[in-house]
């Protein structure tokens, strides 16, 4: 089935940096693209971003574009995303998942940017 | 960018009884490769979303069967044959077809009259 652990999410100011992970078992990571979701509070679901299996093609949001990266270790079993220059309207609930067809999700990491 | 809508927003309803939550889609979602990555999730309070259909109509392992999809083109439809209280909750459909980015429908909130 598969299970997804985020972690790094946490309060920081504005123009900031923060570097979310997302560890992977129970499959095998390096057949998957895999992706990242978020969910500003009290609002819906905004896909952000993805990376190709190898890592060779990688999928932005138009209003991350320059500012995020994401990435993976298929070593490490492990997920990233790179988050500079955060805006307030990055706050949110940060999930990844599996697949483009986002199948399973973690738990989440809470964002927050806010002086 | 494909814009998604559901209808409606929020939908009360009685246990028991049948609920139906439209979306639709700003161009067709048939893929090049003959495929609609048309998926359907749900939300629980408190809970991280989980996928309840893709491709329309198929149903992830461990789904009840009470959750059907169906539709076409543009026009989709998720299905709850009978409302029990665990389905509370938001529901969202996203299209996989035109990306990036993949697109998500506002999202309907089910909850029990």
């Amino acid at each position: 089935e598969g299970q997804l652990v985020e972690s790094g999410g946490t309060l920081v100011q504005p123009g900031g940096s923060l570097r979310l992970s997302c560890a992977a078992s129970g499959f095998s990571f390096s057949n998957f693209w895999m992706s990242w979701i978020r969910q500003a509070p009290g609002k819906g679901l905004e896909w952000v971003a993805n990376i190709k299996r190898d890592g060779s093609e990688k999928y932005y949001v138009d209003s991350v574009k320059g500012r995020f990266t994401i990435s993976r270790d298929n070593a490490k079993n492990s997920l990233y995303l790179q988050m500079n220059d955060l805006r307030a309207e990055d706050t949110a609930v940060y999930y990844c998942a599996r697949g483009r067809g986002l199948d399973p999700w973690g738990q989440g990491t809470l964002v927050t940017v806010s002086s | 960018d494909v814009v998604m809508t559901q209808s409606p927003l929020s939908l009360p309803v009685t246990l028991g009884q049948p609920a139906s939550i439209s979306c639709r889609s700003s161009q067709s979602l048939v893929y090049s490769d003959g495929n609609t990555y048309l998926s359907w999730f749900q939300q629980r309070p408190g809970q991280s979303p989980r996928r309840l259909i893709y491709q329309v109509s198929n149903r992830d392992s461990g789904v009840p069967d009470r959750f059907s999809g169906s539709g076409s083109g543009t026009d989709f439809t998720l299905k709850i044959s009978r409302v029990e209280a665990e389905d509370v909750g938001v529901y969202y459909c996203m299209q996989g077809t035109h990306w990036p980015p993949w697109t998500f429908g506002q999202g309907t909130k089910v909850e029990i009259k």
